[in-house]
């Protein structure tokens, strides 16, 4: 089964880039949408953006000025790059896949990474 | 953006009750909906999607219903692992993809 895992620093300073990956494995990474979610501490889910296997992407217009998606599907990887965060940027970030049922994509998440909490902190 | 809005935000029940809880959707969203279940510590788990469909894997005893604005999740009778927080989420009109604010079940 496909398992998801979050990887990158888990300290960033304010107004710097925030960079992580998420490796799928058990599975392949093409014919799906994949998708990255983050949760303050203590707060709840907020939708980051989603990229497809061939690069297209979608993201949360309250981010999208400073949110860069990108897929490597050599690597069986999809990774999420924040520019210019501050405190409010503090969460657990997780990386999930968008559910495929009877070959139609439905927009839920069905299979999750554990989630890394990236601190903004100076 | 479609705003989901939760009720109650926490409730208290005991092992064996049967618990409802309800997402109401700020504009019609069809049957555009899924439920989660998150426990401390962990990854959100997908429930149920499209409403009414329960996710390869989840127990029975959990149900969803509702099309429109308003939509249930109901555990039949409540076991001592269903104690976590929920949330729904909506999946019709996008970007962005939103989430209740999350409803957290507590032990009696």
């Amino acid at each position: 089964q496909v398992q998801l895992q979050e990887s990158g620093p888990g300290l960033v300073k304010p107004s710097e880039t925030l960079s992580l990956t998420c490796t799928v494995s058990g599975g392949s990474i093409s014919s799906d949408y994949w998708s990255w979610i983050r949760q303050p501490p203590g707060k709840g889910l907020e939708w980051i953006g989603y990229i497809f296997y061939s690069g297209s992407t979608n993201y949360n217009p309250s981010l999208q000025s400073r949110v860069t998606i990108s897929v490597d599907t050599s690597k069986k990887q999809f990774s999420l790059k924040l520019r210019s965060v501050t405190a409010a940027d503090t969460a657990i970030y997780y990386c999930a896949r968008v559910l495929r049922a009877s070959g139609v994509t439905l927009f839920y998440f069905d299979c999750w990474g554990q989630g890394t909490l990236v601190t903004v902190s100076s | 953006d479609i705003q989901m809005t939760q009720s109650p935000s926490s409730v208290s029940a005991s092992v064996g009750d049967r618990v409802t809880i309800t997402c109401r959707a700020s504009q019609g969203i069809s049957n555009w909906l899924a439920w989660y279940q998150q426990k401390p510590g962990k990854a959100p788990k997908l429930l149920i999607y499209a409403a009414s469909s329960l996710q390869s894997g989840v127990p029975s005893r959990f149900s969803g219903s509702g099309s429109g604005t308003d939509f249930t999740l109901t555990i039949s009778s409540l076991q001592p692992e269903d104690f976590a927080t929920y949330y729904c989420q909506q999946a019709n009109s996008f970007p962005p993809i939103t989430f209740g604010q999350g409803t957290r079940l507590e032990i009696k």
